[in-house]
């Protein structure tokens, strides 16, 4: 079975801070993706970022960057000095192809604010 | 760049009602997605498609139906609306796997309320 577990129901920080949203996941599968979205309050889910399981390599762009770690079944998302619009709720997502990669499975969500 | 698009924001319909929900993409996807979203439960999958006029179940189909006779175009039916369909719900499209178009991309979003 898949899993996606975003423990961190809500986060507020201080602009200008750094924050951590953490995603675990659990799947048997051997060959996977890993997803992060994110969702402003017009409701649209954006696409951050796509990892397949392959792949460990940590990846930044601008203030974002991603923490793979298959030993930990973990896959976190940092933003670095947050701003006002970074406040949105995101979603770390998973698909594992052997069991049917047409299922995105979601985790439930971190609510961030970023205060002014 | 990448389109979906959703033919309401929002939308206000009663119990009993039939409710059509389109979604179109520009993006010359094989596969279509509905999803529910609610609070504290994430988003959950209705129907998928992976080819015109073919569809398949997701985790939560029951009282809905789905239609696909164009490639670029997949819709949502609520055949008689109950206030326990009041969601949000997002279109998503998606390209052939194991190649690079393999992330799914959502539309807006429409708030549906049931009353």
């Amino acid at each position: 079975a898949q899993k996606v577990t975003q423990a961190q129901t809500e986060i507020s920080v201080v602009e200008k801070e750094d924050v951590t949203l953490d995603c675990v996941y659990e799947t048997r599968d051997t060959t996977y993706y890993l997803f992060w979205y994110k969702q402003p309050p017009s409701g649209e889910l954006v696409f951050l970022i796509r990892r397949n399981s392959f792949d460990e390599q940590n990846e930044i762009s601008g203030r974002y960057s991603w923490n793979f770690q298959k030993s930990t079944s973990s896959f976190n998302f940092t933003i670095t000095a947050s701003q006002v619009v970074d406040s949105a709720v995101y979603f770390c997502a998973l698909s594992a192809y052997q069991t049917g990669a047409n299922n995105l499975f979601f985790g439930t969500g971190t609510r961030l604010t970023v205060i002014p | 760049d990448v389109k979906v698009t959703q033919s309401s924001r929002y939308l206000v319909k009663r119990t009993g009602e039939k409710v059509f929900l389109e979604c179109v993409q520009d993006m010359d996807h094989e596969n279509m997605f509905w999803y529910r979203q609610d609070p504290g439960l994430g988003l959950r999958l209705i129907y998928f498609s992976y080819d015109v006029k073919m569809k398949e179940k997701g985790d939560i189909p029951e009282g809905y139906s789905v239609s696909r006779e164009k490639k670029e175009r997949f819709s949502l039916i609520l055949e008689s609306a109950s206030t326990n369909q009041t969601s949000m719900y997002l279109c998503a499209s998606r390209g052939q796997l194991g190649v690079s178009t393999d992330t799914q991309y959502f539309g807006p979003g429409t708030r549906l309320t049931v009353l």
